[in-house]
């Protein structure tokens, strides 16, 4: 049971446009949802995250969106940059998965072409 | 700072085989966790500690997957008798405390083949 999803495998976005990854979830008790970014051979890196209690959180050209009665969230990236290629994760955690747990989601590869 | 560094980054065993998987956390980071990333797959949660205490090991598929951290500081992964299904890559990540919403780094990973 894939409680988080990130239905679009792969996005394909110009240089200087916006990329806007999405991420649904099932488990209506996840409390924070968080954003990691990948590259080939390195680890999944922190990115943005926000609490259930808040719609959106922005920092810097990354804005997170969250739309609870949907289940969904949304992260934007704008612009985008070359540098941001790389497969993104969505992540969710809360009270019934043990808080320090964290749920991913199978992952969004983007590909920003210049 | 240095970061969460792993140990070896590669490892070919054949199947049957024992293996033994190594975490350095940042210094000072409480908690420690443990994750299994198969192809293609998002990061799958094995265990996690908080200091020396494993206070979450519902992961673990198997009795074959041992974890451990003596001391509060490094982690070892082990895994007994190696099967095929275990070839992943497995990830380790620390953060400064438990609690939802506290940001956890991760290594670089080990990448685990079985043949």
């Amino acid at each position: 049971d894939q409680q988080v999803k990130q239905n679009s495998p792969s996005l394909s976005v110009q240089e200087g446009r916006i990329s806007i990854l999405n991420c649904d979830y099932t488990n209506s008790m996840f409390d924070y949802f968080l954003w990691y970014k990948k590259y080939p051979a390195e680890g999944p890196t922190f990115l943005i995250s926000i609490s259930s209690i808040k719609d959106k959180n922005e920092d810097g050209r990354f804005t997170v969106f969250l739309n609870k009665s949907a289940k969904h969230l949304s992260l934007h990236i704008v612009p985008s940059q070359p540098g941001d290629s790389a497969v993104y994760f969505c992540a969710a955690s809360g009270r019934n998965t043990g808080f320090q747990k964290l749920v991913f989601g199978t992952g969004t590869r983007l590909l920003v072409s210049p | 700072g240095a970061g969460v560094s792993q140990s070896p980054r590669y490892k070919v065993a054949k199947r049957g085989q024992d293996v033994a998987l190594r975490c350095d956390p940042i210094s000072g980071h409480v908690s420690l966790f443990w994750y299994q990333q198969a192809l293609g797959q998002g990061p799958e949660f094995l265990t996690y500690f908080q200091n020396e205490a494993q206070l979450d090991k519902s992961g673990l598929p198997s009795d074959r997957f041992f974890a451990e951290r003596p001391e509060g500081s490094v982690s070892t992964l082990k895994i007994q008798r190696t099967q095929q299904e275990d070839s992943a890559v497995y990830l380790c990540a620390s953060s400064l405390a438990g609690g939802a919403g506290v940001e956890q780094y991760f290594g670089p990973g080990t990448r685990l083949t079985v043949t």
